[in-house]
């Protein structure tokens, strides 16, 4: 595709629930970032794939958190059990080799958890 | 460990009024310094990689400076649609991740 491509665009959610994000980055790109963005905050990184594995997930907050990527391409990440402070823009990003090429962003998941 | 701040967290221009973001940075081996921004709603965008000190790109309004600690990006006559959140992030050498700035929120009246 042009882009990367991020769904749901907004996601509101009861406390307790699982929610999964997803991500579709562009094609070609090998590696893959998700960030969170806290309102007010910069960007937080949570984990990072290279083809299909994620050599470092210590970017996790919580064991509540997993992603996993198929194909070497769709990602998902899936939020358990979510409480308030999960409530943040979830971004992906995706580039051709890894850093340092620059990041290509989608336009985020905003999660809401009331 | 890595640690990017950016300043100010606010910046209020008139349109024309030329002014200067700040990144100060510390990191054990940089590999890359960018500048990206934001508009509300929508993913970072790739504005400038800086690679080394004394390096400078440019790109119609905006110049991005590097030095050994900090890097500067110059907005030169600034128009109401630079408006927009500035990030400033570096990757470390042997590392895989990009580390972010809190970013400068722009501002620019007509």
């Amino acid at each position: 595709g042009a882009g990367v491509s991020q769904s749901p665009s907004n996601k509101v959610t009861e406390k307790g629930k699982d929610v999964e994000l997803r991500c579709d980055p562009i094609s070609g790109h090998t590696a893959l970032y998700w960030y969170r963005q806290s309102l007010g905050q910069g960007l937080e990184f949570l984990i990072y794939f290279q083809g299909n594995s994620a050599p470092d997930k210590s970017g996790l907050p919580s064991d509540r958190f997993s992603a996993e990527r198929t194909g070497g391409s769709v990602s998902t990440l899936t939020i358990q059990r979510t409480q308030q402070e999960d409530s943040a823009v979830y971004l992906c990003a995706s580039t051709r080799d890894g850093v340092p090429s620059p990041l290509h962003f989608g336009n985020g998941t905003r999660l809401t958890v009331t | 460990e890595d640690q990017v701040t950016q300043s100010p967290e606010a910046l209020r221009l008139q349109e024309g009024e030329s002014s200067s973001l700040n990144c100060s940075y510390t990191v054990s081996g940089l590999r890359g310094l960018f500048w990206y921004r934001q508009d509300p709603g929508k993913g970072p965008e790739f504005l400038f990689t800086l690679y080394s000190a004394g390096e400078e790109k440019e790109k119609e309004r905006l110049k991005a400076t590097l030095t050994k600690k900090e890097s500067f990006l110059h907005i030169t006559a600034p128009k109401p649609e630079d408006s927009a959140t500035y990030l400033c992030a570096l990757s470390e050498a042997g590392g895989f991740k990009t580390i972010f700035g809190a970013g400068t929120r722009l501002f620019v009246k007509a």
